[in-house]
């Protein structure tokens, strides 16, 4: 079955850590999406790649890195620079179409940072 | 400054209402709307919109979009306690060549027994 798959499902950390969430997709979609949801609140995007080896910054971008090596995999690092790393990050992905189409969405991982 | 707004925040209603969700947008380049139902982890697909005034429908749930007013509501009939989600609106646009996808803030439904 296609699908997006992120790992780990729960996350600890303590502060000053580096930490990398894994996302990785099987649909063959050329676009990948990072979301965090705050509760209580909608999802913020983070950073989107439309193609391999090429990615965008999205609205709070700051603290987080990411790489796009290859089609099927979207990898996010939080820094110790992001000063509230604490969340539910989702990530997402979908076929390149001019007019638009669904995200399809993994179960996410949900971040603590202590 | 490209946004989406939801209102309302938080809805509370009694099984069997019916509710309608709104969600305002400005953005530059838009090419479509989307409804996500999330419940407790990952957002579920629920319509896409990309032409005014025309009415998408799945069982209860129905939504259309008004590009001139630059909004989309979506309606919810004789609802039921398993509806109690969050409701997500994302406007799809290009900017400076590439394709965003945001998000609004989210309305919080609850349906009381």
């Amino acid at each position: 079955d296609g699908g997006i798959t992120q790992s780990p499902k729960y996350l600890f950390r303590k502060e000053g850590q580096n930490v990398t969430l894994s996302c990785e997709q099987n649909l063959n979609h050329d676009a990948m999406y990072w979301y965090r949801q705050d509760p209580g609140q909608g999802l913020r995007l983070i950073y989107y790649s439309q193609i391999v080896n090429d990615f965008q910054k999205g609205d709070i971008a700051e603290g987080y890195s990411v790489s796009r090596e290859k089609k099927e995999s979207f990898p996010l690092t939080v820094t110790s620079a992001q000063k509230n790393p604490t969340a539910f990050y989702l990530c997402a992905s979908r076929k390149r179409e001019q007019g638009g189409s669904p995200l399809h969405f993994g179960n996410g991982t949900r971040l603590t940072v202590t | 400054e490209d946004k989406v707004v939801q209102s309302p925040l938080s809805l509370v209603v009694h099984e069997g209402d019916t509710v309608t969700l709104n969600c305002s947008y400005e953005v530059t380049n838009f090419r479509s709307l989307l409804w996500y139902k999330q419940e407790k982890k990952a957002p579920t697909f629920l319509f896409m919109l990309t032409s005014s005034g025309i009415e998408k429908k799945s069982g209860r749930l129905s939504s259309i979009l008004d590009k001139k007013e630059l909004f989309s509501i979506l309606n919810i009939t004789a609802t039921q306690t398993g509806d109690s989600a969050v409701y997500l609106c994302a406007v799809f646009f290009i900017i400076q060549g590439a394709q965003k996808l945001v998000f609004g803030q989210g309305t919080r439904l609850t349906i009381n027994p």
